[in-house]
């Protein structure tokens, strides 16, 4: 099945800078790539997602980038704010609806 | 829209009672999933309903777990009897075709005592 490798598992940002989590995958299959963000307290949201036939896509502050000869893929946060701090998931997906998620990271934003 | 909702919140139960965990999936929603995150590691997939039918139960980890969706709206999950590696937040959550965004649900928290 499915292996997803995120890191780092915590990041503390200060205010204003730029926030990098990766993430790998084994299945040459997987074909969907969603970042979910769950705040303390709150359910896992979908920010950003991204499927195999596009090399980035961007949404204001956030943006998703895919390598899939190398099998990775990253999301980018700039310009954190406070609103920010939480946990990040990553996922992938090789048939749609199986999500096979990385283990997290907490990410803080120092004011 | 109202999302998807489970129940309850939060459960502490002693080792070798049964649990319900119910999910109430975004209406209309024909895809329902469940996942469970164990002690801060991966969100792992357990079960995919397409309707009343299950389509992968390839995560369920083991028959003490029992996955049901009568009618095809709300979907149960038991645990019968809990063990402590049972411990974890169960999440729940629905697409309306399969290839559509997942939305979760809070998840509720087990508590195997």
């Amino acid at each position: 099945g499915e292996n997803v490798e995120q890191h780092p598992s915590t990041l503390s940002v200060q205010e204003g800078d730029s926030a990098v989590i990766k993430c790998t995958y084994s299945d040459s299959a997987s074909n969907y790539f969603p970042w979910y963000k769950q705040e303390l307290g709150k359910r896992p949201q979908l920010i950003i997602d991204i499927r195999s036939n596009v090399g980035e896509k961007k949404d204001q502050r956030i943006a998703v980038t895919l390598n899939k000869t190398a099998k990775h893929f990253s999301l980018h946060i700039t310009e954190t704010q406070p609103e920010d701090s939480a946990v990040y998931f990553c996922a992938a997906s090789p048939a749609d609806y199986k999500l096979s998620f990385g283990a997290g990271t907490t990410v803080t934003v120092r004011a | 829209e109202a999302g998807v909702t489970q129940f309850p919140s939060h459960s502490v139960i002693e080792k070798g009672q049964t649990v319900t965990l119910r999910c109430d999936p975004i209406s209309g929603h024909d895809n329902l999933y469940w996942y469970r995150r164990v002690m801060g590691k991966e969100i792992k997939f357990l079960l995919h309903f397409v309707k009343e039918s299950k389509q992968d139960e390839s995560g369920m980890p083991n028959n003490r777990f029992l996955a049901e969706r009568t009618g095809g709206t709300y979907s149960t999950l038991k645990v019968q009897p809990a063990e402590l590696e049972d411990s974890g937040v169960y999440f729940c959550a629905s697409s309306h075709g399969a290839v559509d965004t997942q939305y979760f649900g809070p998840g509720t928290r087990l508590t195997v005592l």
